[in-house]
């Protein structure tokens, strides 16, 4: 059983550009959850996907957009990139929508904006 | 909104020490799910442990316990004979059941096993 993936480790943009964070969930989920952990601080959700479709968002500006794909990976976008995108992008699949499911992190994309 | 608050931000104990961790959260809701996380150095979270609001039996998986008082809102994490790898950043988190709820984070304790 595979475990959840996500490419690339690190990363380093400069401020305004657009940034794609990729994860493949585990082998048999179907929900991705992403989540934004900047230094010091805990997670904080961005989106969920649930089969292709965005099933809740966080507080996050419309700039964050995801997709999901029929195999159930999944992207996070990120356009005009601000200094305080700078944080640790944390994606977790799960095997359905239930509060109780637990859920599977893979090990993060660390970006930095300059 | 419900909030979930981590007291302590950083604690050290010796290793085969008890430690507990403390968490407090708020919420107006009846049932719902805490959880506590365990994110070691190399940054992968893994849930430690999980407590159902309505069940009334504090959670156990080995050495990792919680004391689960839900009219104080708080669920603590006893580690018992604590171990160099229980080193890690250690998460409290909430979760709701409504469909639209999402899981809310505490700000986390870093936690130091010493040998």
């Amino acid at each position: 059983e595979t475990g959840v993936t996500q490419s690339p480790t690190h990363l380093i943009k400069t401020r305004g550009q657009q940034v794609t964070l990729r994860c493949s969930s585990q082998s048999g989920h179907n929900t991705v959850s992403w989540y934004q952990q900047a230094l010091g601080q805990g997670p904080q959700f961005i989106f969920q996907y649930y089969r292709e479709e965005e099933n809740g968002r966080g507080n996050f500006p419309p700039r964050f957009s995801g997709l999901q794909f029929p195999n159930y990976s999944s992207e996070l976008n990120v356009n005009a990139l601000e200094l305080d995108d700078s944080a640790l992008y944390l994606c977790a699949s799960s095997s359905g929508l239930a509060g109780g499911d637990e859920q599977f992190f893979g090990p993060g994309t660390r970006l930095t904006v300059l | 909104a419900q909030t979930v608050t981590q007291s302590q931000p950083e604690m050290s104990v010796q290793e085969a020490e008890t430690v507990t961790l403390s968490c407090t959260y708020d919420t107006s809701e009846s049932n719902y799910y805490l959880f506590w996380y365990k994110q070691p150095p190399s940054r992968q979270m893994i849930l430690v442990i999980r407590q159902e609001a309505y069940k009334q039996q504090n959670a156990t998986e080995n050495r990792f316990s919680v004391n689960f008082q839900k009219a104080a809102k708080s669920f603590s994490l006893k580690i018992s004979d604590s171990q160099l790898g229980d080193t890690a950043m250690y998460f409290c988190a909430f979760m709701g059941l409504n469909r639209d709820d999402k899981i809310i984070f505490g700000k986390g304790t870093r936690l130091h096993i010493l040998p």
